[in-house]
């Protein structure tokens, strides 16, 4: 069974930083694409970054680039999203999500991990 | 960047009616269109990709259509349990996976 597991998330001040990770288990984690995505408290999905699955391909939004950083252990299984320079607006549920790349969509995503980002 | 917009934001339907939802893409993206179903505190769920193709185990009330700029998602013979919020995402270009802003759809 494919299962997503994110963890990480808290509160955190203005200008702080936090580290999400990503437990990928019940498939060949190092053949597939990996993306966060978050959700504001009451608003829309937001697709936040996307990683190849060997890691050498990185994409960011516009509104993260330069504070957030997208990586993965594929030896671990794992993905990752360093937070940087935290903003009230980064505040949200934070999903980790699987690319099937045959047929593009994210066909699994994780329960998701609230970042709060307050003084 | 292409964007997404969807109608109608909110839609109120009986059981058993069918509704339409719309999707429409600022640029071409082929077919490379998915559809998810969101429930309250929950992750959302993929139900259609490649703007038709019904994903493993979704019922088959569930159906997409369209391609370039133009799609849309049905829901035939609406039950209560399709009470959720529903995104469409474009998948075209890899850079931007952009999501539309979601359509509520409640139960009358």
């Amino acid at each position: 069974e494919v299962q997503l597991v994110e963890s990480g998330g808290g509160l955190v001040q203005p200008g702080g930083s936090l580290r999400l990770s990503c437990a990928a288990s019940g498939f060949t984690f190092n053949s597939y694409e990996m993306n966060w995505v978050r959700q504001a408290p009451g608003k829309g999905l937001e697709w936040v970054s996307y990683i190849s699955s060997s890691g050498s391909t990185i994409y960011y939004a516009d509104s993260v680039r330069g504070r957030f950083s997208i990586s993965r252990d594929n030896a671990k299984n794992s993905l990752y999203l360093q937070m940087n320079s935290l903003r009230a607006e980064d505040t949200a549920v934070y999903y980790c999500a699987r690319i099937r790349s045959s047929g593009r969509r994210f066909d699994y995503w994780g329960q998701g991990t609230l970042v709060t980002v307050s003084s | 960047d292409i964007q997404l917009t969807q109608s109608p934001s909110f839609l109120s339907a009986s059981v058993g009616d069918r509704v339409t939802i719309t999707c429409r893409a600022s640029q071409g993206i082929s077919s490379y269109l998915a559809w998810y179903q969101q429930k309250p505190g929950k992750a959302p769920k993929l139900l259609i990709y490649a703007a038709s193709t019904l994903q493993s185990g979704v019922p088959s009330r569930f159906s997409g259509s369209g391609s370039g700029t133009e799609f849309t998602l049905t829901i035939n013979s609406l039950q209560p349990e399709d009470c959720a919020t529903y995104y469409c995402q474009q998948l075209n270009s890899y850079a931007l996976f952009t999501f539309g802003p979601g359509t509520k759809v409640d139960i009358k």
